[in-house]
């Protein structure tokens, strides 16, 4: 499984746009990139999943260059209750176990 | 939206008793799953179970874990002789398909409190 790392933490005023880094060297071919989200309290909720380029939905942006390294959750316009912690997650999406790293966690100061 | 369900949502316990998480998975889903957080850290893999049998399991699962499906909606982990360590957060998840990372829903948790 690829490995990843993300910032310990990040903060961030309502209404800015917030990026989260996460890098991934030794992703493989058949892996793919997703976002958990998880507030205090309960269990992670999918946010994102993406392959390459860019993806958006409802809630968020997933941007992932060309060599698929790195990629960057982007969370439009934050408020108060986008305050939780965010977890990278790569893989093949085969019938393996999710693995979470220690994620970032976002705190949305008013 | 169809959920994860999960009971109780905090259970207290003595060392050494059993305790039974009952989850209750998406309808349609055939893959389940089981995690646990201690608190301040990563949530960790336990098992996974599909068509009645575990696929899956982590070290963390010894003999003191088991699960069952016992009807047709519920799923459960049953921890025989709780220690202090097993103080957890406990997550029930379920997914239609193999565990593609888009698909698996999780359930709100059990607070496990063992003293």
């Amino acid at each position: 499984l690829a490995k990843t790392t993300q910032p310990i933490s990040m903060d961030s005023y309502e209404g800015q746009e917030v990026n989260i880094t996460c890098s991934h060297n030794n992703i493989a071919t058949n892996d793919y990139i997703t976002w958990y989200q998880q507030f205090p309290s309960q269990g992670p909720r999918f946010i994102i999943q993406g392959y390459k380029t860019k993806v958006t939905n409802e809630v968020a942006s997933l941007f992932i260059p060309a060599d698929r390294k790195s990629s960057t959750l982007s969370l439009p316009r934050v408020s108060l209750s986008d305050t939780a912690v965010y977890y990278c997650l790569v893989g093949d999406g085969g019938n393996t176990p999710l693995v979470f790293g220690k994620g970032t966690r976002l705190s949305v100061i008013a | 939206e169809p959920e994860v369900t999960q009971t109780p949502s905090h259970q207290v316990t003595q060392m050494g008793q059993e305790v039974i998480l009952r989850c209750v998975p998406i309808s349609n889903h055939l893959y389940f799953y089981w995690y646990r957080q201690i608190l301040g850290q990563k949530v960790e893999f336990l098992v996974s179970f599909y068509n009645n049998e575990i696929s899956e399991k982590s070290e963390i699962f010894d003999d003191q874990f088991s699960v069952e499906r016992p009807d047709g909606s519920n799923f459960t982990l049953k921890i025989r002789s709780t220690k202090l360590e097993d103080s957890a957060m406990y997550f029930c998840a379920s997914s239609e398909v193999p565990s593609g990372a888009d698909t698996q829903y999780f359930g709100p948790g059990t607070r496990l409190t063992v003293l």
